[in-house]
């Protein structure tokens, strides 16, 4: 069965970085794309980019443009978000979600497996 | 960016009723619109996708309608496993968006 299991909790200082990792189990990495959201509390997600593992190419919300790092170590079956120049605003669950095949395309993307989310606070 | 309004915020309700919640598009997404569950401490559970299209082993108490700006999830005869936030979630256009969720609480 399909997991995305992510990587433990972090706490960050302003300007620091942060990379959370997402290991996908019961599938091949370089299959699909993957996905990354966020969501601050109280907040709906907020959709981050999509990464295509066999490419190394990435499609980033221009909100994170210059500051997000998508990749990936298919040797492990495993996809990376690097967060740079962290602030405040960036506190929140950091969420893998895996997307179409490669041969569907990165178009039209709804949901169903979604790591189980990875706390970043960022406090002085 | 394409926003999406969700009402109620808060929905109060009791097991055995029937709510409804809205979700509205700032442009036309046609029927590319999904509807997540959350509960807290957990990732979002993909409930409905196309608008309409049940997820598979969601029950059939949840009915989603709707296309262009306007539409709907439907929760008929609530049962206690029920409640919790729900989002809308457009896959139209980049970037994706998704509505700031309704919680919908025991009354």
């Amino acid at each position: 069965q399909v997991q995305l299991v992510q990587s433990g909790p972090e706490v960050k200082k302003p300007g620091a970085s942060v990379r959370v990792a997402c290991k996908a189990s019961g599938y091949t990495l370089t299959g699909y794309y993957m996905h990354w959201m966020r969501q601050a509390p109280g907040q709906g997600p907020e959709w981050m980019g999509w990464f295509n593992p066999n490419s190394g190419g990435a499609n980033y919300a221009q909100k994170f443009k210059g500051r997000a790092t998508m990749t990936s170590d298919t040797s492990i079956n495993t996809a990376y978000l690097e967060l740079k120049r962290l602030r405040s605003a960036d506190t929140a669950i950091y969420y893998c979600a895996r997307g179409r095949t490669l041969w569907f395309g990165e178009t039209l993307t709804y949901f169903e497996y979604w790591g189980q989310g990875a706390l970043v606070t960022v406090s002085s | 960016d394409i926003q999406m309004t969700q009402s109620p915020s808060t929905l109060s309700a009791s097991v055995g009723d029937s709510v409804t919640i809205t979700c509205r598009a700032s442009q036309s997404i046609s029927s590319w619109l999904a509807w997540y569950q959350q509960k807290p401490g957990k990732a979002p559970k993909l409930v409905l996708y196309q608008a309409s299209t049940l997820q598979t082993g969601v029950p059939s108490r949840f009915n989603g309608r709707g296309s262009g700006t306007e539409f709907s999830l439907t929760i008929s005869s609530l049962q206690p496993d029920d409640f919790a936030t729900y989002y809308c979630h457009q896959y139209h256009s980049y970037p994706y968006t998704f509505g700031q969720g309704t919680n919908l609480e025991v009354k």
